[in-house]
């Protein structure tokens, strides 16, 4: 089983839409968690960290299962801008040893 | 605050040849990272320092891939000899210490293609 697992996509939503994206992780042990946005030949950009409560930033919640394993995303009201690949990632406990998802390309249509 | 200098933005290459990128973290950022990107996969981890230590080079090519940060500050990649499937963008990244909870910056990447 892969580190993390996401899927690839692509979602192709229609603007105003929502979506929502899983990822999850193999290792129980695994601390803190994020989603990174990253648009087309940029770099990655943090979005949002994701607590064990929940949280939620505007039109975006992310929300934590430690249970399950599984962390998710999701994006109300959705926007043009929103279009880019939506990255999960995984601290590992310990050692800082921080662990990508393939990504989740995300397509808004208008 | 200023970011992640990486540089340099693009380098063309041919097989064999030797290649190095150069990054220098945000200040004050005592762990960096060194991530491979081949296109449509998420980044991976090359190596991790903290200070001028290795943490993790478990997935770093040691047979042609070396990397360094002797002074604890910045850093250089090198790839001797390069190979085709070397072409991918590689990107610096560095957190504060002991940053379990603090999250990644990044570099502008450098494209590396070898033709």
């Amino acid at each position: 089983r892969k580190e993390v697992e996401q899927d690839p996509g692509p979602f192709n939503v229609p603007e105003g839409a929502t979506v929502a994206f899983n990822c999850t992780y193999s290792n129980s042990a695994s601390q803190s968690f994020f989603w990174y946005r990253q648009d087309c030949r940029k770099e990655p950009k943090l979005l949002m960290s994701v607590y064990s409560s929940g949280n939620e930033d505007g039109r975006f919640t992310a929300q934590l299962n430690r249970a399950s394993q599984y962390i998710s995303l999701l994006i109300r009201d959705s926007k043009l801008s929103d279009s880019a690949t939506y990255l999960c990632v995984v601290n590992l406990q310990g050692d800082d040893k921080i662990i990508f998802g393939k990504g989740t390309r995300l397509h808004i249509l208008p | 605050e200023a970011g992640v200098a990486q540089s340099p933005r693009y380098k063309i290459i041919e097989k064999r040849q030797s290649v190095a990128f150069w990054c220098n973290p945000i200040s004050g950022h005592a762990t960096l990272y060194w991530y491979q990107q081949i296109l449509g996969q998420g980044p991976k981890l090359l190596i991790q320092f903290q200070n001028n230590g290795v943490v993790d080079d478990s997935q770093l090519p040691k047979d042609r891939f070396s990397a360094e940060r002797l002074k604890g500050v910045d850093s250089t990649l090198k790839i001797q000899p390069a190979k085709l499937e070397d072409s991918a963008v590689y990107l610096c990244a560095s957190t504060k210490t002991g940053g379990y909870n603090s999250p990644l910056h990044f570099g502008n990447g450098t494209r590396l293609t070898v033709t």
